[in-house]
């Protein structure tokens, strides 16, 4: 097992594009996590799935971002009319189901919005 | 509902022992507590459930106080591969709930 990998690693758009970020989880986890990092400051909730239910989204969630996860496998993270402030490390996370499991992390994508 | 972490930064000379702390308003049902090095993933250290128990992991222990709604964590002896950012995790209800993280303790390890 190669842990949890993410697709790109950088990403450098313009103001208004949409972006798709790709994250393949640990093949046995059921579960799958998106956060957002900026400088400083710990990993922010985004969304998460069990299986391939969408089961909870930060109310800080625009409704320009929207997420996937075809099948219980792998996921994506779309943002569509990116702004300056979407500009952060989108990390995607998995776990197996039950209270003992820690989260294992992907090494991110890297969001520049210019 | 973010937990708050102290202190935010921390300097240590190799072999001195740090401690970590992580704080709750609301009540607790896990603590995870991650590494993370620069430009790198955070890495999953360990996980405390509500009870009060305390876990060890080499030179690394962790205890929660469920009065408290406060997990510590201890670094004994510190290496310079110690170095980086902890972050603790929270989980609250029945543990099925998404980790919310704190702001992290910046830790930096020197010769």
């Amino acid at each position: 097992d190669t842990g949890v990998s993410q697709n790109p690693r950088h990403k450098i758009t313009k103001r208004g594009q949409n972006v798709t970020f790709r994250c393949d989880p640990i093949s046995e986890h059921n579960r799958l996590y998106w956060y957002r990092q900026t400088l400083g400051q710990g990993p922010e909730f985004l969304t998460y799935f069990q299986n391939e239910a969408q089961l909870e989204k930060s109310r800080l969630l625009s409704d320009r971002f929207s997420a996937e996860r075809p099948k219980g496998s792998f996921s994506t993270l779309e943002i569509q009319r990116t702004e300056q402030g979407d500009s952060a490390m989108y990390l995607c996370a998995s776990s197996g189901q039950g209270r003992v499991y820690g989260y294992t992390f992907g090494s991110g994508t890297r969001l520049t919005v210019v | 509902q973010q937990p708050v972490q102290s202190p935010q930064a921390v300097i240590l000379r190799e072999g001195e022992d740090a401690v970590i702390n992580c704080s709750s308003s609301k009540a607790l049902y896990s603590v995870h507590w991650y590494r993370q090095k620069h430009g790198e993933a955070p890495v999953f250290l360990m996980i405390l459930l509500k009870g009060g128990e305390q876990k060890g992991h080499d030179k690394i222990s962790a205890s929660f106080n469920e009065k408290k709604q406060q997990s510590s964590l201890y670094l004994t002896a510190s290496q310079l591969s110690y170095s980086g950012t902890y972050f603790c995790g929270t989980g609250y209800f029945s543990g099925n709930t998404p980790l919310v993280f704190g702001k992290g303790t910046r830790l930096s390890v020197i010769a």
